[in-house]
């Protein structure tokens, strides 16, 4: 079964909205989850490194007053979208690292399909 | 900047045939590498992990991985037509920190 939760699978909204996405780690505490965000036919970007208890970490080029993102919790970070415009209309992926050593792999949620019309 | 370069492809192999999918990366710091797959709206799921010189079987597929070329490759072998997705190398950067290739899309004939 999945590992990692992500909700909502899809979502429309209009633009100027904003949208959150919830990411559980299941079964297992993750102190470090990555959000990534994935244009159709292009590769994984990585967008941020979501801390549990402190600060996001922003990759460049990644707005953070845009995309604010909170780990209040060692299984749930979220990512909301703020002001959101048809440019952010993407697949956004969280994930947490499978165990606690720095060079794990990593399990996804089932990603989250954002429209904004 | 750190990167992890892989031909997008299609490849295209008939069922049963071997596919041959390679990756590179510029950081020579980056230690653990990793093969997803990932099909069409889903999100990626791990097929293999690989952090030392030399091949790693498991089950049809194999990764291999030459540090001191820093080439990665994963071979699938007797391919069948559900292995058609879109393979993503990635490797870790440090601290968890993942990056990814563009992905090559494999297409396995009937």
């Amino acid at each position: 079964g999945a590992v990692v939760s992500q909700h909502p699978s899809r979502v429309i909204c209009k633009s100027g909205t904003s949208v959150k996405i919830e990411c559980r780690s299941l079964d297992f505490q993750a102190t470090t989850m990555f959000w990534y965000r994935q244009f159709p036919k292009k590769s994984l970007m990585l967008m941020a490194t979501s801390n549990e208890g402190s600060k996001a970490t922003y990759e460049q080029g990644v707005e953070k007053d845009k995309f604010l993102i909170n780990h209040a919790s060692l299984t749930l970070s979220t990512l909301t979208v703020t002001s959101a415009h048809p440019e952010d209309s993407s697949f956004y992926i969280c994930s947490a690292p499978m165990s606690g050593t720095g060079d794990s792999p990593l399990h996804f949620g089932n990603g989250t399909r954002l429209t904004v019309t | 900047q750190k990167e992890v370069e892989q031909n997008s492809g299609p490849l295209s192999v008939p069922e049963g045939a071997i596919a041959s999918l390679n990756c590179t990366y510029s950081d020579r710091v980056s230690q653990s590498f990793f093969w997803y797959r990932q099909y069409s709206g889903k999100s990626p799921e791990l097929i293999m992990s690989i952090y030392s010189n030399g091949d790693k079987e498991d089950g049809r597929f194999t990764a291999q991985l030459n540090k001191a070329s820093q080439y990665v490759s994963l071979l699938i072998r007797d391919s069948q037509p559900s292995d058609s997705a879109t393979y993503l190398c990635a490797a870790n950067t440090g601290g968890f920190k993942t990056i990814f290739g563009a992905g090559t899309r494999l297409f396995v004939k009937a």
